[in-house]
């Protein structure tokens, strides 16, 4: 059975500050892995999708990176500000399923604070 | 991107009434859509998967006659929760994928008073 597991829970930094957020799982047959930010009482926000074939994908301060044979995730925000304040979350994609229908499975989350 | 919009964004009902939240892919089709809920601090659980004109598939330990899940057309699936109890108060999301990704409604805060 799949298993993420994300770690820190949560995370204080200053303003400026790169970060990483690393996301585990348990089994390597995936087909994808997309991280997602969750702002207070509202839904999922995509942010970055990464093909089980992809070692990394990039948009803006975002890097997110796959290594699927250990079975790990992180996500490197740069230069990080205020407005990146969130809940951020991994999810997998098992095999066997299409891309549209599989499940995914999430992480706990990892809750950010960025500090002025 | 892709959109998916949710409907109502907040709903206050009464005990033993029944309230229905609307789901729909917004610039495409979606044979398969998904009903997660929300507990406060926690990550998102999975209820049930919604398959176009037939059966949805629920999750073990969920009600089916208690969380009804109609998905009747390529763009919209629809939960009912029916004689909603306090307890049933969350955060319901529905989410849709195209090209293997995945899109989320804006949620659905239930009060149930």
């Amino acid at each position: 059975k799949q298993e993420v597991t994300q770690i820190p829970a949560a995370l204080s930094v200053p303003e400026g500050e790169n970060l990483v957020l690393n996301c585990s799982f348990t089994d390597s047959a995936i087909y994808n892995l997309q991280w997602f930010r969750q702002d207070p009482g509202k839904g999922l926000t995509s942010l970055l999708l990464i093909q089980s074939s992809q070692r990394e994908q990039t948009s803006g301060r975002l890097n997110a990176s796959l290594d699927k044979s250990s079975g790990r995730s992180t996500l490197y925000i740069a230069a990080s500000q205020p407005g990146d304040s969130a809940t951020y979350l991994c999810a997998v994609r098992n095999e066997g399923g299409s891309s549209n229908t599989g499940k995914l499975i999430f992480g706990q989350g990892t809750t950010l604070q960025v500090k002025p | 991107g892709a959109v998916v919009s949710q409907h109502p964004s907040r709903v206050i009902c009464k005990s033993g009434t029944s309230v229905k939240i609307e789901c729909r892919s917004l610039d495409f089709q979606a044979t398969t859509m998904f009903w997660y809920r929300q507990f406060p601090k926690q990550s998102l659980m999975l209820m049930a998967t919604s398959n176009e004109g037939s059966k949805a598939t629920y999750e073990q330990g969920v009600e089916k006659d208690k969380f009804l899940i109609n998905h009747a057309s390529l763009t919209l699936s629809t939960l009912t929760v029916t004689s909603a109890h306090p307890e049933d108060s969350s955060f319901y999301i529905c989410s849709a994928s195209r090209g293997g990704e995945a899109f989320f409604g804006q949620g659905t805060r239930l009060t149930v008073v």
